[in-house]
C-alpha cells in the first residue's frame, strides 16, 4: 500500500530555531506539493515541484522558508528562523502529473513554535 | 468568485438521511475540481477529480456533479452513516497549474 511519508510527525521548537521537515513521495510520482493548514486560512499551497524542478513557490514566505528536492525520493521544507506564526500542520502530497490527477497526502508534520 | 467557497460550514444529519453541500469556485481559467474527505487526525483522502462541465462521478453512496459555466459543484451522500462523519474539502485547479486552492470545508456530523 503505497503512501506518502513525512517526518517528523510532531515538532516543538523555540522561536529562532531552524526546522526541517521531510517528505518521501510515492514511488513513481513526479509531482510533489507542500501545503500548510491553519485554523484561520485552511489548507494553503506553499510550493510544488515537478520532476524535482520547483514550479511554483509563490505561497511561501521567501525570507525564511525554502523547499528543495535533493532527489526523487526526498523533498524537504526548511524554516530558518522559525516564528510562532509558523505553527501549523505541514502536509506533503504527491501525484503523477497528467490532465487531471489525484494528489495523495502524507500524514502531516504538526509544528509548534514557542 | 475569487476564492473557493464551501457551504454550509458544518452540518448535522441524522443517520439514514441523505444530504448535500456546495462548492463554488472561479469559473474563469478552470482546469479541474477536486473533492477530498478528511477525517480528524488523518490525511485528506481524494474522492473525485472532475474536469468537464456536466461531469458526474460516483463512489458508493457518495456522488458529485460539476457545473464549470457557473462555477459550482455539489457533493451528495445518500443514506448517511456514522462513518461518513468527516470534513469534506473541495479544491479548484486553474490555469494548467498543478497546485490546488482549497475551500475551508464542510464539517459533516452524522448523528445515530
Amino acid at each position: 500500500d503505497a503512501r506518502v511519508t513525512q517526518t517528523p510527525r510532531h515538532k516543538v521548537t523555540e522561536m529562532g530555531q531552524e526546522v526541517t521537515m521531510r517528505c518521501q513521495p510515492i514511488l513513481g510520482h513526479n509531482t510533489v506539493f507542500w501545503y500548510r493548514q491553519t485554523m484561520m486560512q485552511g489548507l494553503e499551497l506553499l510550493a510544488y515541484f515537478r520532476n524535482r524542478a520547483p514550479l511554483d513557490d509563490s505561497g511561501m514566505p521567501k525570507d525564511r522558508f525554502s523547499a528543495e528536492m535533493p532527489d526523487a525520493t526526498l523533498a524537504t521544507l526548511k524554516i530558518q528562523p522559525s516564528e510562532p506564526r509558523d505553527s501549523a500542520v505541514y502536509f506533503c502530497a504527491s501525484g503523477l502529473s497528467g490532465r487531471s490527477y489525484e494528489q495523495y497526502f502524507g500524514p502531516g508534520t504538526r509544528l509548534t513554535v514557542t | 468568485i475569487l476564492n473557493v467557497e464551501q457551504s454550509p460550514q458544518s452540518l448535522h444529519v441524522q443517520e439514514g438521511d441523505s444530504t448535500n453541500f456546495t462548492c463554488s469556485f472561479p469559473s474563469s481559467n478552470f482546469y479541474a475540481l477536486h473533492w477530498y474527505r478528511w477525517e480528524t487526525a488523518k490525511s485528506p483522502e481524494a474522492l473525485f477529480v472532475m474536469t468537464l462541465n456536466g461531469d458526474e462521478k460516483k463512489k458508493g453512496r457518495i456522488s458529485a456533479t460539476l457545473n464549470t459555466k457557473e462555477g459550482y459543484s455539489y457533493l451528495y451522500i445518500k443514506g448517511s452513516q456514522p462513518e461518513d462523519s468527516a470534513t469534506y474539502l473541495c479544491a479548484s485547479q486553474g490555469g494548467g497549474a498543478d497546485g490546488l486552492t482549497f475551500g475551508k470545508g464542510t464539517h459533516l456530523i452524522i448523528q445515530p
